[in-house]
């Protein structure tokens, strides 16, 4: 399994753009590469999913170099709710074997008004 | 529609008792994982279902866990003579079943073993 490594907190003010980059040296050709957000006392929720380049939805972007050796999660002008636990996650492989999601401790994003 | 939910929201027990947690997955959903957290710690992965059968339980810490899915749908987790060591927030996830795809979870069953 492709271990991920991040930080385990950073900080941020309202308004700012936040970027979170992972290392997964050992992704397998087949991973995709996840983000998770979750907030005290729920579930891990889905935030952006890729394989490679660039992807981009409502709430974040994911940019992914050409090796795939790291990602980095973009969250454009973070407000208050966007204090949360960020998770890296990668093997959610495309095949039809392993499916569990391998999660790692996270990034603890705390936004300062 | 509704998401993954999960009963109880909180269980107490004792040591030595035998517990059940429910998940109700995401309709049509033929994929479900349950996963344990613990306290600052990321989601641990337990055991996965495609359908009725388990298609990988290699996460299932010993044989005092258990857990089934029998009509494809709900799933029911099971904890024999627990331990102090068992208490975590145990999640369930479900996703459509197809490669690569969305696991949604759902909010977790707080499980304090004293």
């Amino acid at each position: 399994l492709a271990k991920t490594t991040q930080p385990i907190s950073m900080d941020s003010y309202e308004g700012q753009e936040v970027n979170i980059t992972c290392s997964h040296n050992n992704i397998a050709t087949n991973d995709y590469i996840t983000w998770y957000q979750q907030f005290p006392s729920q579930g891990p929720r889905f935030i952006i999913q890729g394989y490679k380049t660039k992807v981009t939805n409502e709430v974040a972007s994911l940019f992914i170099p050409a090796d795939r050796k790291s990602s980095t999660l973009s969250l454009p002008r973070v407000s208050l709710s966007d204090t949360a636990v960020y998770y890296c996650l990668v093997g959610a492989s495309m095949d039809t074997g392993r499916r569990a999601l391998t999660f790692g401790s996270g990034t603890r994003l705390q936004v300062q008004p | 529609g509704a998401g993954v939910s999960q009963t109880p929201s909180n269980k107490v027990t004792e040591k030595g008792k035998y517990v059940e947690l429910r998940c109700d997955p995401i309709s049509g959903h033929t994929a479900l994982y349950w996963y344990r957290q613990s306290l600052g710690q990321g989601p641990e992965f337990l055991i996965y279902f495609q359908g009725t059968g388990a298609a990988d339980d290699s996460g299932l810490p010993n044989d005092r866990f258990f857990a089934v899915r029998p009509e494809g749908s709900v799933s029911t987790l099971k904890i024999q003579r627990t331990e102090r060591g068992d208490s975590a927030v145990y999640l369930c996830a479900s996703s459509s079943g197809g490669g690569g795809e969305t696991q949604y979870f759902g909010p977790g069953t707080r499980l304090l073993v004293l």
